[in-house]
């Protein structure tokens, strides 16, 4: 069954320094993922989404991730954090079954430290 | 181009009160998803409809939740009656027929008291 892992349910990094959010997948078909991001009381925003296309994969606000099929990840990564980055960050998989699935992992909370 | 749009924004309702929710999928898109997302938690698919037609509800709680799709174009979620473990975001999204990617709404934040 397709499903999606986040390591970590929250991440605490300093101000500046390096972002890294984990999202592991399992799927038995090719996977489409993506990244969200969720600030209080507001809706998804997309990140990013990785599609078949180029496995190192630019969003917004400085983001990228990189699809690595042998490790079956799809990690996020910022170089330098900033304090607007705290928010909540949810990893989705999109999977062919009939139709278009969708399911999202559990969420990081990320907390930036001034 | 328009996106998903839901209302109400916020409901407060009472235990054992009905409520509904209504969606309008970005005109042209056949695939329509209900997401229940509980604080903390990840979005729950609880129904998903190809036009007007369901294709997954397997985990709605059919005992109290509703929807439909009537005309394959808005859809509507209901709730009766309504427990405290109700309360959550509800989510709507769509997305052309057989493109992997979905659109979401701002969501409806429910509170059951």
């Amino acid at each position: 069954a397709q499903s999606v892992t986040q390591l970590g349910s929250h991440v605490s990094v300093s101000e500046g320094a390096l972002v890294l959010l984990r999202c592991n997948y399992s799927s038995s078909v090719p996977p489409y993922l993506f990244w969200y991001v969720q600030y209080p009381n507001q809706g998804l925003q997309l990140l990013l989404k990785y599609t078949s296309a180029a496995t190192l994969v630019k969003g917004i606000n400085g983001f990228e991730a990189e699809f690595k099929k042998s490790e079956t990840s799809f990690h996020l990564t910022k170089p330098s954090a900033h304090m607007s980055d705290a928010a909540e960050y949810f990893c989705a998989v999109s999977f062919f079954s009939g139709t278009y699935k969708y399911i999202f992992g559990t969420g990081t909370r990320l907390k930036v430290l001034a | 181009e328009a996106g998903v749009a839901q209302s109400p924004r916020y409901k407060i309702i009472e235990k054992r009160q009905s409520v509904a929710f209504w969606c309008n999928p970005i005109s042209g898109h056949a695939t329509l998803y209900w997401y229940q997302q509980i604080l903390g938690q990840g979005p729950k698919l609880l129904i998903q409809f190809q036009n007007n037609g369901v294709v997954d509800d397997s985990q709605l709680p059919k005992d109290r939740f509703s929807a439909e799709r009537l005309k394959g174009v808005d859809s509507t979620l209901k709730i009766q009656p309504a427990k405290l473990e109700d309360s959550a975001v509800y989510l709507c999204a769509s997305s052309l027929s057989g493109y992997p990617e979905a659109f979401f709404g701002q969501g409806t934040r429910l509170t059951v008291v």
